[in-house]
């Protein structure tokens, strides 16, 4: 059973990059894509990209100026990264898995890092 | 992009009623490519349906998905306190970006 781990800091300032990794364990890290979803407080759910064991990336087209995810195989590991944040990056941010290829549902997740952009 | 607006904002039913929740589209959702997700207070969602109509592991013969084109229903059928829960469908494969609805709030009477 895959269980994804997600860390990272909580709490930056505006213009500072966010930084979150999230580990991937059981399972099959090379047969999937992973992905990177937020959802603001009280908000809904917007998916921000994803990448496979390759490198492989697809972002969303309104974040992708901005955004970085990358992989770190041999750790089952992969990252991401997000420059210059503002007030509306706040979030409770998911690392999760695609179920089966990519731009799919997604059937395990991560617990969520709150993220917090304040000045 | 595409669009899903989900109807109505909140629901709120007693115990054993069926819910019936919609997702409609802005544009034809080829495949079938339409996920339905629960989040329950304080956690990450949980799929509940893919490919329409197709129950994730584990879930309940209760949650059942039906519709095409643009179109989409959730139903839960005899409603138990711990369904409380606001219920997002989101549609994949198809154009990017991913895309979720706006979520439902299904509360208990």
């Amino acid at each position: 059973q895959v269980q994804l781990q997600q860390w990272g800091a909580g709490l930056l300032k505006p213009s500072e990059t966010l930084s979150l990794t999230c580990a991937v364990y059981g399972g099959s890290f090379t047969d999937y894509y992973w992905s990177w979803i937020r959802q603001p407080p009280g908000k809904g759910l917007e998916w921000i990209g994803e990448i496979n064991h390759s490198g492989n990336t697809i972002y969303n087209p309104s974040l992708k100026s901005r955004v970085t995810i990358s992989v770190d195989t041999p750790k089952n590991q992969f990252s991401l990264k997000l420059t210059s944040v503002t007030a509306a990056d706040t979030a409770v941010y998911y690392c999760a898995k695609d179920r089966v290829g990519a731009i799919d549902a997604f059937d395990i997740w991560g617990l969520g890092t709150l993220v917090t952009v304040s000045s | 992009e595409i669009v899903l607006t989900q109807s109505p904002g909140t629901l709120s039913l007693s115990p054993g009623e069926r819910a019936t929740l919609s997702c409609r589209a802005s544009q034809t959702i080829n495949n079938n490519y339409l996920a339905w997700y629960q989040q329950k207070p304080g956690q990450a969602p949980r799929l509940l349906i893919y490919g329409v109509s197709i129950r994730a592991t584990g879930i309940p013969e209760r949650f059942s998905g039906s519709g095409s084109g643009t179109d989409f229903t959730l139903t839960i059928r005899r409603l138990e306190p711990g369904d409380l829960a606001v219920y997002y469908c989101q549609q994949y494969g198809s154009l990017l970006p991913l895309t979720f609805g706006g979520g439902t709030k299904v509360e208990i009477k």
